[in-house]
């Protein structure tokens, strides 16, 4: 079956130490999302790509980064991670980021902060 | 600017009865909307959604939503609520950004099953 995976499901670093999370589609989409999702709130846009066109959010720290090498993956780097960035991170995708278009979800990542 | 508000945080409902989730939109052009749902520890999955055409638009799982303009609502509805359809709902918009739209979701419903 054609889905969005993210590695690991759970990630556990310490404070101040460099993480990637990972996405991969088998989709063939066109456009790549990273959401950040703390408990029990919305899922907040972090950035996205357009197939290599890199968009981000105006109010996205510069602690996140994000890397598409190529239309199946996605990366999402925290670069020093604080307490505050605790939480889930969604990778999403849709065909063409058109108004109408469904966005496909990943399953999450759960990221820890010691 | 689009905006979508979820009047109730949280919703519980004892087993086999009808439910209904809320959900008001803002917007000053055309809207799309959609309702996801979101399993514990897992991703979004789209429940329906509605571009056009008739106001009321089944989806998955025995859910269906009415839209209707006048009242700015898109309000989610099931007739006989089961065990597994515990999860958090979300109502989102369509808005335009950049190079592709994105989605502006609700602060969600929890909606919790009592057996």
């Amino acid at each position: 079956d054609a889905m969005v995976i993210q590695n690991p499901r759970y990630q556990v670093t310490q404070f101040g130490k460099p993480v990637t999370l990972s996405c991969s589609q088998t989709l063939n989409h066109n456009v790549m999302y990273w959401y950040q999702q703390k408990s029990s709130q919305a899922p907040k846009l972090l950035f996205h790509y357009y197939d290599k066109d890199f968009n981000n959010e105006a109010d996205t720290p510069d602690n996140f980064q994000s890397r598409r090498p190529n239309t199946s993956f996605c990366f999402l780097d925290i670069r020093s991670p604080g307490l505050g960035d605790a939480a889930m991170y969604l990778c999403a995708t849709s065909r063409d980021g058109g108004f109408t278009d469904t966005q496909y979800f990943g399953p999450g990542t759960r990221l820890t902060v010691l | 600017a689009q905006s979508v508000t979820q009047l109730d945080s949280q919703v519980p409902v004892f087993e086999e009865a009808p439910v209904e989730l809320r959900c008001n939109y803002s917007s000053s052009v055309s809207v799309y909307l959609f309702w996801y749902v979101q399993y514990p520890n897992q991703g979004l999955q789209l429940l329906l959604k509605y571009l056009s055409g008739s106001t009321l638009v089944k989806g998955i799982n025995g859910f269906e939503a009415e839209f209707n303009k006048s009242q700015t609502s898109f309000h989610l509805r099931k007739p006989s609520v089961h065990i597994s359809d515990t999860a958090e709902y979300f109502c989102a918009v369509s808005g335009y950004y950049s190079s592709a739209s994105k989605i502006i979701f609700g602060s969600g419903t929890r909606l919790s099953i009592r057996p």
